[in-house]
């Protein structure tokens, strides 16, 4: 099975920088997927990390330690718009996806 | 552009009663999932197909079946629903089997069992 922890809620100021950490213990291991979920929407796919090291995509970046079974995901220059859930995801060895509860992201002006 | 189209959006439904929500997609995705949400336990996934005709149990199948009959449609069925079954239900598919690296969601089944 998988057990996968991230903070339930984080807040940050317009403009600044935040690390949603997500630690993960699986019983296999195809990769590690992070999702954005507005309130009332459906997830929607922001990043896909299976080695170890840093993927950057525009205002987002992820970060894989496949060793210390550890991720994270920075958001830089927050918007109002960024303010929604970030759901951290593992893939087994059978590709299933299980997810963590779920980090709630507020960005206040 | 549909994408994946889940039906009904919002139910409100009799405990005992049999449910049936419904999944389908046009991308042609071989592996299809159906994901349980409630609040402070993410995303569950229940039952998933990884290609047509071929369906497994996921974290929480029990009370759920699911059938893939062609590659388009997935639904899901509550036999005898009760209120613990009070969710949202998102449909999922991946191209082969998520490692593509994305899985697309629909927009969510809200089921209210009373």
């Amino acid at each position: 099975g998988q057990n996968i922890d991230q903070p339930t809620e984080m807040t940050a100021t317009e403009g600044a920088i935040v690390q949603i950490n997500c630690t993960y213990q699986t019983s296999g291991f195809n990769g590690l997927f992070w999702y954005q979920q507005h309130a009332g929407e459906a997830p929607t796919f922001l990043s896909y990390n299976v080695l170890d090291g840093l993927e950057e995509k525009g205002r987002f970046s992820s970060f894989l330690s496949r060793s210390k079974g550890y991720s994270y995901l920075l958001l830089k220059e927050l918007q109002m718009k960024d303010s929604a859930s970030y759901l951290c995801a593992v893939a087994d060895s059978d590709y299933k996806l299980s997810f963590g509860a779920g980090t709630t992201v507020t960005v206040r002006a | 552009i549909a994408g994946i189209t889940q039906a009904p959006t919002s139910q409100i439904l009799a405990a005992g009663r049999r449910m049936t929500l419904r999944c389908t997609q046009d991308m042609r995705h071989n592996a299809m999932y159906w994901y349980r949400q409630d609040l402070g336990l993410g995303l569950r996934l229940i039952h998933y197909s990884n290609t047509a005709g071929t369906t497994g149990k996921g974290e929480v199948p029990d009370g759920y079946s699911v059938s893939r009959a062609n590659t388009d449609d997935f639904p899901l069925t509550l036999a005898s629903a009760v209120p613990s079954q009070t969710s949202v239900y998102f449909c999922a598919s991946s191209e082969s089997g998520g490692n593509t690296g994305e899985l697309f969601f629909g927009e969510g089944s809200r089921l209210t069992v009373l």
